[in-house]
This record gives C-alpha cells, sequence and structure tokens, in this order.
C-alpha cells in the first residue's frame, strides 16, 4: 500500500526567503507525482505534474524535482511572498497493482505561513 | 477555461437522510475521481470512473454509490448519513488516467451532518 509522507508538517518563513517542502513515497512504482496548493476550506489548484520519467518540473517560481528510486519529491519555492501561504500537498499516482492506476494517494500536507 | 463544476457547493442533511453530489467535469475528459478529506485530514480517493465504468474503488462505504453518465457527469449518492459523513467531497478529472495526465479539482461540496 502506497504512504505518503510530508515534512515539515507546518512552516512559517519571512516574506522573500527560498523554502523547500519534502514529499516522500514508500512505492516508487508510480506513474506521477502531482503539488497541489490548497486555501483553507478550498479546493485544490494543481501546481506541478511530473511523470515518472522526468526528474522535474518548473513553473515560475516554482521548481519541483522528483527521484523515484529513492521515493522523493521536493517543491522548491523561490522569492516567498505572503500570498504563498498555504497548505502544500503532494500525491502520487501508484502504477502498482493494475486496478489501483488512476487514483491519487495524497501527504498530510505542509501548512506553509509567508509573513511580511 | 472551463473547469470542474460541483454542485451543490454546501449541503446540509440529518443523520440518516440521503445526498446526492454531482460532478460535471471538463469538457472532453473522460474520466471522473471522487475523493473525501475529513478536517484536518488529506483527501482520501473513494471511487473513480472511466468512460462511465468504474475503474477503480477506493474506500467507499457500503452506504455510498456513485455513476458516471452518457454526458460523463457523475454522481455521488449517500444513503443513511453519520455524523462522521461530515467532509468535503471532490471530485476531479483528467483526459485519461496515464503517466501525464493531470487531475484537475473542482471546488468540492461541503457536506456537514447534524
Amino acid at each position: 500500500k502506497q504512504e505518503v509522507t510530508q515534512i515539515p508538517a507546518a512552516l512559517s518563513v519571512p516574506e522573500g526567503e527560498n523554502l523547500v517542502l519534502n514529499c516522500s513515497f514508500t512505492d516508487s512504482a508510480i506513474y506521477n507525482l502531482q503539488w497541489f496548493r490548497q486555501d483553507p476550506g478550498k479546493g485544490l489548484t494543481s501546481l506541478l505534474l511530473i511523470q515518472s520519467s522526468q526528474r522535474e518540473q518548473t513553473s515560475g517560481r516554482l521548481n519541483a524535482s522528483l527521484d523515484k528510486s529513492s521515493g522523493r519529491s521536493t517543491l522548491y519555492i523561490a522569492a516567498s511572498q505572503p500570498g504563498d501561504s498555504a497548505t502544500y500537498l503532494c500525491a502520487v499516482k501508484s502504477a502498482a497493482g493494475g486496478t489501483s492506476y488512476g487514483k491519487l494517494t495524497f501527504g498530510q500536507g505542509t501548512i506553509l505561513t509567508v509573513h511580511p | 477555461a472551463a473547469g470542474v463544476i460541483q454542485s451543490p457547493r454546501h449541503l446540509i442533511k440529518e443523520k440518516r437522510e440521503t445526498a446526492t453530489l454531482k460532478c460535471y467535469p471538463i469538457p472532453r475528459h473522460d474520466t471522473v475521481y471522487w475523493y473525501q478529506q475529513g478536517p484536518g485530514q488529506d483527501p482520501q480517493f473513494l471511487i473513480s470512473f472511466y468512460e462511465k465504468m468504474q475503474s477503480d474503488k477506493g474506500s467507499i462505504p457500503d452506504r455510498f454509490s456513485a455513476q458516471q453518465f452518457s454526458d460523463y457527469h457523475s454522481e455521488l449518492n449517500m444513503s443513511s448519513l453519520e455524523l462522521g459523513d461530515s467532509a468535503l467531497y471532490f471530485c476531479a478529472s483528467s483526459l485519461g488516467s496515464g503517466a501525464g495526465d493531470t487531475q484537475y479539482f473542482g471546488p468540492g461540496t461541503r457536506l456537514t451532518v447534524l
């Protein structure tokens, strides 16, 4: 059974800092990994998707890397802003088992606070 | 760009009542997923459909059922509601379910069971 863990559970940084969020997963047989942002009580916004054959993806100030063999991904946020404050979730789409493909298994999330 | 539409956005029910949640995927998307997110929890996969057929099943209670219709919209039917069913229910859609297929999430339906 795939398990996804995110570290740290919460992070508070001053505006302008670069930061790294970590995600690890137990089963390396994955199709892809997605990073999401969730504001309190709101929906999930997809930030980046990394396919299992890729090493990283970039979008603006965000860069996500994937090391499938070690079961790790990082989300790097450059020059953080107060508007980046949210919960960041990583989720993996497992390839193992055949019948389980398609669904996402989520981590518990990292609550990020960027203060002015 | 069109997004995933969920209705209703908020729903309040009494214990033992029934509820129906609706999901309208992004046009041309053929795969729909349902997730449940309890307070302070991460989203948990319930069930998915590909081309109107159930493709995978997660931790969905027997009291719940779902289907995908010919126009690709999906409905999650919940019966004999319990207090523990109070959660945010997300629908997501994708075009196919391969490695490069991003799942796009709707805004969610917040169900409160009193």
